[in-house]
């Protein structure tokens, strides 16, 4: 089944203690990308990569790293995580840049 | 950077009126998508469109990519309890490496 998976679905922890929400996609697609969805702002990406190797930032990377070293993965970094990080996260990719496809995402809690 | 106004953002109706949601922008898009997130899940992709002025059927959804190229509809037509959720529309500006998504419309049926 083609699908974008996510780990962990929940996480709560504590301001300062870094964590690592990995995705993973077996579609073969180039392109991936995070997202935090936040009540009445939307979806607002993070970082994407339109290849391996290749990452660029996306509106709100302030916080966050990420790395693809292969294809079909794309995890997201949080080296001292903070309050206002608590939101939704959703990992995507896609073929190309458009027609993405949602994982099912993260909620994070940052304490 | 780029922008999308989308509404509104909520409506609250009866079982099988019908809908009509709105994504707006000051800037130029090529490409325009409208999403679904069920509570709880990610969104999924429901309708693309590629061209100014294309009009496209998804089943009880029609969506329309404006002759401006700055905006874009999307219909539902006879609701039904299933539709409930949260729909964003999405979009590709000239010359972007990313898509940006609109605020959402929560839509709540009656029934």
């Amino acid at each position: 089944e083609a699908q974008v998976t996510q780990n962990p679905r929940y996480l709560i922890t504590v301001t300062g203690k870094k964590l690592t929400v990995t995705c993973s996609q077996n579609m073969n697609h180039e392109y991936m990308s995070w997202y935090r969805q936040d009540p009445g702002l939307g979806l607002r990406q993070i970082y994407y990569s339109m290849n391996v190797e290749v990452t660029d930032k996306g509106d709100v990377p302030e916080g966050y790293k990420v790395s693809r070293k292969e294809k079909r993965n794309f995890p997201l970094i949080l080296e001292s995580p903070s309050p206002n990080q608590t939101s939704l996260y959703f990992c995507a990719s896609s073929p190309g840049l458009n027609e993405q496809f949602f994982g099912p995402g993260t909620r994070l809690t940052v304490l | 950077g780029q922008q999308l106004n989308q509404s509104p953002q909520s409506m609250f109706i009866q079982e099988g009126e019908d809908v009509s949601m709105n994504c707006t922008s000051s800037s130029i898009f090529n490409t325009w998508l409208w999403y679904k997130q069920d509570p709880g899940e990610g969104p999924v992709l429901l309708i693309a469109l590629y061209k100014a002025g294309e009009l496209t059927s998804n089943g009880r959804l029609t969506a329309q990519f404006g002759i401006t190229r700055k905006d874009s509809f999307l219909n539902i037509s006879a609701s039904i309890p299933s539709d409930v959720g949260i729909y964003f529309c999405a979009g590709q500006g000239e010359g972007a490496q990313k898509l940006v998504f609109g605020q959402g419309t929560r839509l709540t049926i009656n029934p």
